[in-house]
C-alpha cells in the first residue's frame, strides 16, 4: 500500500513569488493534514482538509491557503513568498475524523532565496 | 493553552546504554499522544502512540513509553540504544474525537557515541 506521497521533494522560488505543493493520501484517506517545520519556531500546523473541506486552521497569514480535491488529494499555496518560508512542508493523512492511522509524507523542503 | 514541553534539547549516550527521553504535556483532558523519529531531511515516522487503555506502550525498534496521568508525562524509554537511533524525537498530543491537528514540542536530538 502506497504512504503519503508529497511533490516536489525540493524546490527553490525566489521571493515574492508562489509556490504550490501537492500531497497525495493514503489510499482511502479522507483527511489531510499541512505542517511547517522549521529549526526556529518547530512543527507547526497549518490546516486541515476534510471532504474537500477545511476543518481547521492554524495561525497562519492569509498567503498560506490549501485546498482539497473530490480524490482527497490536497494542494498547499503560499503566495508572494518570504525569506521566512523556507521550511520543510509535511503533510499528513487520516482514514477519518480523528488521527487513528495518522500517517506523514515525506515532505517539500522549500528555499526562497 | 495546549502545549507540550521536551526538556532537553540534546542528548548523548553510548551505545547500549539505556535511554529516556522526558516529554509533559498541558491539556484539559487526556489527550492523544505520541512520539515520533526524524532522520535528518527525512518526514515523521511513528515509534508509538497512546490513545487510552494500558499506560505502558509498545512501540516499533524496540521503544516504549509510559503514560503518567499525575505527572502530564509521556516519556519516551529503550533498554539498549543502538547507532542507528541516533535522530530528532518529537512527542505530540492531539485531541480525541477532535481534529486531526497535532500539537508538537520542541524536538529532542539523540547522538549515540560508539
Amino acid at each position: 500500500k502506497a504512504g503519503v506521497t508529497q511533490t516536489p521533494r525540493y524546490l527553490i522560488k525566489t521571493r515574492g513569488q508562489q509556490v504550490t505543493l501537492s500531497c497525495s493520501p493514503i489510499s482511502g484517506h479522507r483527511s489531510v493534514s499541512w505542517y511547517q517545520q522549521t529549526p526556529g519556531q518547530g512543527l507547526q500546523f497549518l490546516f486541515e482538509y476534510f471532504s474537500e473541506t477545511q476543518r481547521n486552521k492554524g495561525n497562519f497569514p492569509g498567503r498560506f491557503s490549501g485546498r482539497q480535491f473530490s480524490n482527497s488529494r490536497s494542494e498547499m499555496n503560499v503566495s508572494t513568498l518570504e525569506l521566512g518560508d523556507s521550511a520543510l512542508y509535511l503533510c499528513a493523512s487520516s482514514p477519518g475524523q480523528d488521527l487513528g492511522g495518522y500517517t506523514f509524507g515525506s515532505g517539500t523542503r522549500l528555499t526562497v532565496v | 493553552a495546549q502545549s507540550v514541553t521536551q526538556p532537553d534539547i540534546h542528548i548523548t549516550v553510548s551505545e547500549g546504554a539505556s535511554l529516556e527521553l522526558r516529554c509533559n504535556y498541558s491539556y484539559g483532558a487526556t489527550p492523544y499522544l505520541f512520539w515520533y523519529v526524524q532522520s535528518p531531511g527525512q518526514g515523521l515516522q511513528l515509534l508509538l502512540k497512546y490513545f487510552s487503555g494500558d499506560t505502558l506502550v509498545q512501540g516499533i525498534k524496540g521503544f516504549e513509553a509510559e503514560f503518567k496521568r499525575s505527572q502530564s508525562s509521556f516519556n519516551l524509554r529503550k533498554p539498549s540504544v543502538h547507532w542507528s537511533d541516533a535522530a530528532e524525537y518529537f512527542c505530540a498530543v492531539g485531541a480525541p474525537g477532535g481534529y486531526n491537528k497535532l500539537i508538537f514540542g520542541a524536538g529532542t536530538r539523540l547522538a549515540v557515541h560508539p
